[in-house]
């Protein structure tokens, strides 16, 4: 069963503007990934961020994480038509299977 | 970092035929292994998760005895569609973690696209 809901569920944004997804999720977590998927292809690791963390970095890429909330959010600077793409959020409690959520499809119009 | 790879990448069969998916890992032992289904414009399911030795454990709404997992070694899962149907078209990935190492880690496989005529 899928652990929570990405939103929007589609995103068009033109080229250089920031990009903006967020994830709900229902359980306590050792941490949340974020992964994105080019159309037809494999996951495409991005980010981990643990659960005793609130943001972390990773060259344009920031990602937020309130446990009280049971929320992330993925925000993507000066975006370009490479970044087009779904972005998945997915929960880890451990050494059980990660946890998708349905995902954020982006188009990023140049 | 860890790798893991399925074969084949693709596959095209005819209705009622058995098609067989494997899942490498590399680089690591992975003890457990895990299955995951996507159809078009959706998220990953989990189907099964595979264990190296013993039974798979699946989810539920898969049958078992339609989707055959079997992990014979520490790098080697494979999941079996038998008798598949147009309805099975759909995007297999598979996945490990690296407990050896950083047992946060879970790494995917490129996918398996499964196209059933």
């Amino acid at each position: 069963s899928q652990q929570g809901e990405e939103d929007p569920q589609a995103l068009s944004i033109q080229e250089g503007e920031n990009a903006t997804m967020n994830c709900s999720y229902k359980t306590s977590i050792n941490n949340l990934q974020w992964y994105r998927q080019n159309s037809g292809r494999g996951l495409v690791h991005l980010i981990l961020i643990r659960s005793n963390e609130r943001e972390k970095h990773s060259g344009r890429l920031r990602v937020t994480l309130d446990t009280s909330k049971k929320s992330s959010s993925l925000l993507i600077t000066a975006s370009r038509a490479a970044d087009t793409a779904s972005y998945f959020c997915a929960t880890d409690l451990g050494v059980t299977p990660l946890v998708f959520g349905k995902g954020t499809r982006l188009s990023v119009i140049a | 970092g860890a790798v893991v790879s399925q074969h084949p990448s693709w596959v095209i069969c005819k209705s009622g035929t058995s098609v067989k998916i494997e899942c490498r890992s590399l680089d690591f032992q992975a003890t457990t292994m895990f299955w995951y289904r996507q159809f078009p414009k959706q998220s990953l399911m989990l189907m099964a998760t595979s264990n190296e030795g013993s039974k798979a454990t699946y989810e539920q709404g898969v049958e078992k005895d339609k989707f055959l997992i079997n992990h014979a070694s520490l790098t080697l899962s494979t999941l079996t569609v038998t008798s598949a149907h147009p309805e099975d078209s759909s995007f297999y990935i598979c996945s490990a973690r690296d407990l050896g190492v950083a047992g946060e880690t879970q790494y995917f496989g490129p996918g398996t696209r499964l196209l059933v005529l």
